[in-house]
């Protein structure tokens, strides 16, 4: 299972666009590239999966070089409420449980 | 649509007693996770399962956990005896098997059972 590096920490303010990157320079050909946002007291929830190039949906965006090797996660105009630790992950889109969660990003969402 | 379901929210045990961790995952999902998340990190994959079948448990402790899918819906979780290092939060999570082209896919996780060994 390919393995991910990412900030440990990230602090932001209300309004601003964040950005957070993932290395991950041992995925395989048939891996996709998952995020998923964890608050206190909860499991993960999914953010967005992509493969390659860009994909966004209605809470954020996904960018991917060409060579797969780095991604970054773009929240826009973050709230309060963005406030969370964010996990990249890499693995069998047919397996989604399977891929291997690191320590995440926690972001502080300052006002 | 219901989400994944856990009970109980939150246990309190003595170092070498037993406890289990039930799961009830999101209808139609074949695949079933247990996960143990220490504080601070991330979640670590226990086991998984397809339908009432193990795929993957090579970082289930099999000393001291086991884990069963009967009929291939609910789940147990069970730790016996438990250790002080046990105490984490267990969760559970389920996703589909076979995902359509073009269609995320993605892992339900629910509320987790917070441990706490004492």
């Amino acid at each position: 299972l390919a393995k991910t590096t990412q900030p440990i920490s990230m602090d932001s303010y209300e309004g601003q666009e964040v950005n957070i990157t993932c290395s991950h320079n041992n995925i395989a050909t048939n891996d996709y590239i998952t995020w998923y946002q964890q608050f206190p007291s909860q499991g993960p929830r999914f953010i967005i999966q992509g493969y390659k190039t860009k994909v966004t949906n209605e809470v954020a965006s996904l960018f991917i070089p060409a060579d797969r090797k780095s991604s970054t996660l773009s929240l826009p105009r973050v709230s309060l409420s963005d406030t969370a630790v964010y996990y990249c992950l890499v693995g069998d889109r047919n397996n989604a449980g399977k891929s291997t969660f690191g320590d995440g990003t926690t972001l502080t969402v300052k006002p | 649509e219901a989400g994944v379901a856990q009970s109980p929210r939150y246990k309190i045990i003595e170092k070498r007693q037993s406890v289990a961790f039930w799961c009830n995952p999101i209808s139609g999902h074949a695949t079933l996770y247990w996960y143990q998340q220490i504080l601070g990190q991330g979640p670590k994959l226990l086991i998984q399962f397809q339908n009432n079948g193990v795929v993957d448990d090579s970082q289930l402790p099999k000393d001291r956990f086991s884990a069963e899918r009967l009929k291939g819906v609910d789940s147990t979780l069970k730790i016996q005896p438990a250790k002080l290092e046990d105490s984490a939060v267990y969760l559970c999570a389920s996703s589909l098997v076979q995902v359509r082209l073009g269609k995320n896919t993605e892992a339900f996780f629910g509320q987790g059972t917070r441990l706490t060994v004492v």
